[in-house]
């Protein structure tokens, strides 16, 4: 167990739809990045938040947005869903005290996004 | 900009006998490196981690990486190989000078130890 909780396991919805996923990091951890897996694009980077800001954004649709709360939990939010959203989601978290630090990142164990 | 190949979809091993699972990576400063292995159904595990010093580095399970600044790879390996290793293995890397964290991952190779 990594430490890292995200919440729901599955969700499955139509498309047009919005979905809100949460992700809890390990005590302690500032950063909290959020990752796409699907069978076509691999593992991909979407976006990371330190203590509440923004700092990296990847591959992140416009669609998509997500924030960082000041409890440091964070939220992905997907909306205007389309069936090639359909992936395995996943947030990380590692403490970095400062930008660039080289600290691992730890995963959650994912949401299955199913969009039908 | 900062890119992760693992050259081998599927790596077959048969149980005892030593593994590698390849990877190479292109940064334009200098790397930071990560192995990580997905069980079905789970999360991202780290293994292990390449900063500085000793390029060869230990980690979890008995694995281990040996770092090549020449040929730009960072190949993970176990001297012997158990039917529990068998799963997806992910290679990454980061830039040291990037000034995010954000992590580029390889496309992942399988690895099957046989009985």
């Amino acid at each position: 167990d990594s430490g890292v909780t995200q919440t729901p396991k599955h969700l499955i919805t139509a498309t047009g739809q919005r979905v809100t996923l949460r992700c809890s990091p390990r005590s302690g951890d500032l950063s909290v990045y959020w990752y796409q897996q699907s069978l076509d694009q691999g593992l991909q980077f979407l976006i990371q938040y330190y203590n509440g800001e923004e700092r990296a954004k990847g591959n992140i649709l416009e669609r998509f947005s997500a924030q960082q709360f000041p409890d440091l939990h964070s939220e992905l939010n997907l909306s205007s869903l389309e069936l090639g959203d359909s992936a395995l989601y996943f947030c990380a978290s590692s403490y970095n005290r400062l930008a660039g630090d080289d600290n691992e990142q730890f995963f959650g164990p994912g949401t299955r996004l199913t969009v039908l | 900009a900062q890119s992760v190949a693992q050259p081998e979809d599927q790596v077959n091993v048969a149980e005892g006998n030593p593994l590698t699972v390849k990877c190479t990576y292109s940064v334009s400063g200098n790397p930071y490196l990560f192995w990580y292995v997905q069980y079905p159904n789970r999360g991202l595990q780290f293994l292990l981690k390449y900063i500085t010093g000793d390029n060869l580095v230990k980690g979890s399970y008995g694995f281990e990486a040996e770092f090549n600044k020449s040929q730009t790879s960072f190949h993970l390996k176990k001297p012997s190989a158990l039917v529990s290793d068998s799963a997806l293995y992910f290679c990454a890397v980061r830039d040291e000078d990037n000034a995010g964290n954000m992590l580029t991952f390889g496309g992942g190779t399988r690895l099957m130890v046989k009985p």
